[in-house]
């Protein structure tokens, strides 16, 4: 597709369970973000990946979150042993250049932990 | 840590009047970005501002960096209920590395 597509769009668990969430960048952009947004916040950096390594994960919140690219494109993000404040949309954004280019964020996964 | 300021929370304004929201960050940027989502939407980028004193503008849309690139501002004239949504700048720190840090987002309300 020509837009940044993110899987699922909704995703309902129980507190204590696994959670992967799926990015697909636009094809040709090298710079990948992960955010985290609350009812009513703005988007809260989480990771940025320049290529397949995380060039800044200073956003993670702890040690349950781990995000991965292994060739450059996909990113997945993994959240281990869900807690109900983990509740949020996740947004994830590409970007053509990492120095001053804009992002472009896909319609992002609403995660509900129960 | 970073932080990146707004100004209003929360804007209500009847279609016609204009609109401002003010940005200001603890520290001296590299660039500063604009952006709007509208409600259930995700953010869409508006604009981008790299000089130090820059304006530029976008039909009724004006935007302005700081002479210290600490602070930014958006107006938008005459209001239509189009530009309902909410305004949020998103900052690149000087020295830092290329994450960008949104700010808490103004959400403007326009009553027809």
């Amino acid at each position: 597709g020509a837009g940044v597509s993110q899987t699922p769009s909704n995703k309902v668990t129980e507190k204590g369970k696994y959670v992967e969430l799926r990015c697909d960048p636009i094809s040709g952009h090298t710079a990948l973000y992960w955010y985290r947004q609350s009812l009513g916040q703005g988007p809260e950096f989480l990771i940025y990946f320049q290529g397949t390594g995380a060039a800044d994960d200073s956003g993670l919140p702890n040690d349950r979150f781990f995000a991965v690219r292994p060739e450059g494109s996909v990113s997945t993000l993994k959240i281990q042993r869900t807690e109900r404040g983990d509740s949020a949309v996740y947004l994830c954004a590409s970007s053509l250049n990492p120095n001053t280019g804009e992002l472009f964020f896909g319609e992002g996964s609403r995660l509900t932990v129960l | 840590g970073q932080q990146v300021m707004q100004i209003p929370q929360y804007q209500h304004v009847q279609e016609g009047e204009d609109f401002t929201t003010y940005c200001n960050s603890s520290t001296t940027l590299s660039n500063i970005q604009w952006y709007k989502q509208r409600p259930g939407g995700h953010p869409v980028f508006l604009i981008q501002l790299v000089k130090s004193g820059e304006v530029k503008k976008q039909k009724r849309l004006t935007f302005q960096f700081g002479e210290a690139k600490k602070n930014s501002s958006l107006h938008i004239t005459a209001t239509q209920t189009t530009d309902v949504g909410t305004y949020f700048c998103a900052a690149l720190s000087r020295g830092a590395t290329n994450k960008l840090i949104f700010g808490t987002g103004t959400l403007l309300a326009v009553q027809p």
